[in-house]
């Protein structure tokens, strides 16, 4: 069955110090990989997303991911985590030829911030 | 410059009632997809649109939902004799041709008494 698993419901980290979000997916397809980000009251918005070619792909606000095939993840880490940052994160996978809309999205992953 | 519109933001409804949501997408959007988010979990695809026809309706939990667009741009979000378990965010996003991220609304909250 196509899934996608984020393991950690809540993480907590200091501001400024490094980020690593887990995401694994099941997928029959090749997959194509987005990160998206919610902040309370607002929509998802795109952090990243890969399609192809280079396994590591940057996105907005500093973030970046790495595609692991033999892994069938795609983590999502930032070096230096603002206050600002503190969301809900979704990891979601879509197929590359078919339904281009019928992502699987995780259940998400809340981070907190500490001063 | 306007994202994706989606009104009502909320809606309170007693059991049985019948509710219409409606997406706005972004112009020259030609897909359009139908999202529901429960509390705690992420979001669930419903249906899928290209142009007016709907593309994929598998995610549609059962009869009571339906959604149309009859004109290749709004659509609206049906669902019949509402239930409780229909309280969730129902999200609508749009995306223009061919494979790309998809562009999210601020969603319309459900809540069923």
């Amino acid at each position: 069955a196509q899934s996608v698993t984020q393991p950690d419901i809540h993480i907590t980290v200091s501001e400024g110090a490094s980020l690593e979000l887990r995401c694994n997916y099941s997928y029959g397809a090749t997959p194509y990989l987005f990160w998206y980000v919610q902040s309370p009251g607002q929509g998802l918005q795109l952090l990243l997303k890969y399609f192809s070619g280079d396994t590591l792909v940057q996105g907005i606000k500093g973030f970046e991911a790495e595609f692991k095939r033999s892994q069938s993840s795609f983590n999502l880490r930032k070096p230096s985590v603002h206050w600002s940052d503190a969301a809900e994160y979704f990891c979601a996978v879509g197929a590359v030829q078919g339904s281009q809309g019928n992502l699987i999205f995780g259940k998400g992953t809340k981070l907190s911030v500490k001063p | 410059g306007a994202g994706v519109s989606q009104t009502p933001s909320n809606k309170v409804t007693e059991k049985g009632k019948y509710v219409e949501l409606r997406c706005d997408p972004i112009s020259g959007h030609t897909a359009l997809y139908w999202y529901r988010q429960s509390l705690g979990q992420g979001p669930e695809f419903l249906i899928y649109f290209q142009g007016t026809g709907a593309a994929d309706d598998s995610g549609l939990p059962n009869d009571r939902f339906f959604a149309v667009r009859p004109e290749g741009s709004v659509s609206t979000l049906k669902i019949q004799r509402t239930e409780r378990g229909d309280s969730a965010v129902y999200l609508c996003a749009s995306s223009p041709p061919g494979p790309g991220e998809l562009f999210f609304g601020e969603g319309s909250r459900l809540t069923v008494l």
